[in-house]
């Protein structure tokens, strides 16, 4: 069984530009989940949602930062436009249950110079 | 807030040697507890998890870790140690009780292997 996908798995983009993050979570996964490590700080969650239906997106650090999941299977996360601030790795996970056990996709390392 | 320490941010191990990764975690209602190690190059990977019953849990790797409520620890450890477990550490904590739905991770622990 594949596990959870990004892509891509590098980008570097300017200031200002913007960037599509995409996730394929585990076939069957209803709960898909988004996070960021910023260098050198913790993982922190940015949201969650259950389907296509944003559960939680209490982490999201403002709004040039857009979610989206349609038809309930890949998600993307949108950054525009791009601050400096925004380099990290964007993790993504995904759940059979709420509350259940989260598997890691291998991250995007995102680089805005 | 809800927060997740990990005090060691490196830690260096000889082969061999016996290991124990340290993680307290504020407190909360129903914690499920988890440990995840991420390889040079790779995802997240989960060891072991701790939602209830046996304070003590098996994980992969011959890794295991002890729930201490008490203390609210959930540390990690290994008996013998091989190169090849080189890599960083996370605890997490999902806590319930109407918190937020994502994982509260620590900051992470580097565990160095010495030949």
């Amino acid at each position: 069984e594949a596990g959870v996908t990004q892509f891509p798995s590098h980008s570097v983009i300017e200031k200002g530009q913007t960037v599509t993050l995409r996730c394929d979570p585990i076939s069957g996964h209803d709960n898909l989940y988004w996070y960021r490590r910023v260098m050198g700080k913790e993982i922190k969650f940015l949201l969650h949602f259950v389907k296509e239906s944003k559960q939680d997106e209490s982490g999201m650090p403002n709004n040039r930062f857009l979610a989206e999941r349609t038809g309930g299977t890949y998600s993307t996360l949108k950054v525009q436009p791009a601050e400096l601030e925004d380099s990290g790795v964007y993790f993504c996970a995904s759940s059979q249950d709420y509350r259940g056990v989260q598997y890691f996709g291998p991250g995007t390392r995102l680089t805005v110079t | 807030a809800q927060s997740v320490t990990q005090p060691d941010i490196h830690i260096t191990v000889s082969e061999g040697a016996s290991l124990e990764l340290r993680c307290n975690y504020s407190y909360g209602a129903t914690p499920y507890l988890f440990w995840y190690v991420q390889s040079p190059g790779q995802g997240l990977q989960l060891l072991l998890k701790y939602f209830s019953g046996d304070t003590l849990v098996q994980g992969i790797k011959g890794f295991e870790a002890e729930f201490k409520r008490s203390q609210s620890s959930f540390n990690l450890r290994k008996p013998s140690v091989h190169w090849s477990d080189a890599a960083e550490y996370f605890c997490a904590v999902l806590y319930g009780g109407g918190g937020a739905d994502g994982l509260t991770f620590g900051k992470g622990t580097h565990l160095i292997i010495q030949p």
